[in-house]
């Protein structure tokens, strides 16, 4: 089976970048999708096709997906940001990463 | 508005059977694929099961596989999962989420969930 690895907690400073990491094998030519999670809410799509933002999504996040990794980035990162961050792939089936705990102090 | 809810959660004994429901409005049902995700409790997102448009695809997860079957009634806007011989493990909360296409298994739109616990 196809694992995506994420890293389990980032920490950020507020008005900083943050960058979150999502690995895979040649993860590069597969499309990418991430999704927020805030506690006790639904995940919420914020990047698909590798970089493209759903109407509604800040422009201050903004993915790339190249080789065996992809990165999702969020410049001038608020408090409002803090949450959970799953990248998402198909393979043979549909894979999500263990997801990313984003913590802004 | 985009809106799904779904319903049919609830305690049940291993082994025993449990239909979920899933109602979408706002939309044009029968122009997108449909999947249910499901949460367990502190952990992370699982994808369980999908169907096409017209509900002639589906798909499962291998952890599913043989136990739940997905289906849709584009007539009611209606998604559905019947899942049979629940195990411990089965246990989350499960999401219904909409495609962002016919099968472009991107998930744009989600719902509040229905938490499912298997437990004697």
């Amino acid at each position: 089976s196809y694992d995506l690895t994420q890293p389990p907690s980032v920490s950020v400073s507020p008005g900083q970048t943050a960058s979150i990491s999502c690995s895979g094998d040649k993860l590069g030519n597969k499309l990418l999708s991430w999704y927020q999670q805030k506690p006790g809410q639904s995940p919420v799509l914020i990047i698909y096709e590798d970089k493209k933002r759903p109407s509604g999504i800040p422009e201050r996040f903004s993915g790339s997906n190249s080789g065996n990794t992809a990165t999702l980035t969020i410049s001038g990162t608020q408090a409002i940001d803090e949450a959970d961050y799953y990248c998402q792939a198909w393979d043979s089936s549909v894979v999500f990463g263990g997801g990313t705990k984003l913590t802004v102090l | 508005e985009v809106q799904v809810v779904e319903s049919g959660g609830g305690l049940v004994q291993p082994g025993k059977s449990l239909r979920l429901s899933c109602a979408a409005s706002g939309f044009t049902f029968d122009n997108y694929a449909m999947h249910w995700v499901r949460q367990s409790p502190g952990k992370g997102l699982e994808w369980v099961a999908g169907v096409s448009w017209n509900g002639a695809s589906t798909d499962f997860a291998a952890s599913v596989k043989g136990r739940f079957t997905i289906s849709r009634d584009n007539t009611k806007n209606s998604l559905y999962l019947q899942m049979n011989s629940l195990r411990g493990e089965d246990t989350a909360l499960y999401y219904c989420a909409k495609d962002r296409g016919q099968q472009q298994l991107v998930f744009d739109s989600w719902g509040q969930g229905t938490l499912v616990i298997v437990s004697s």
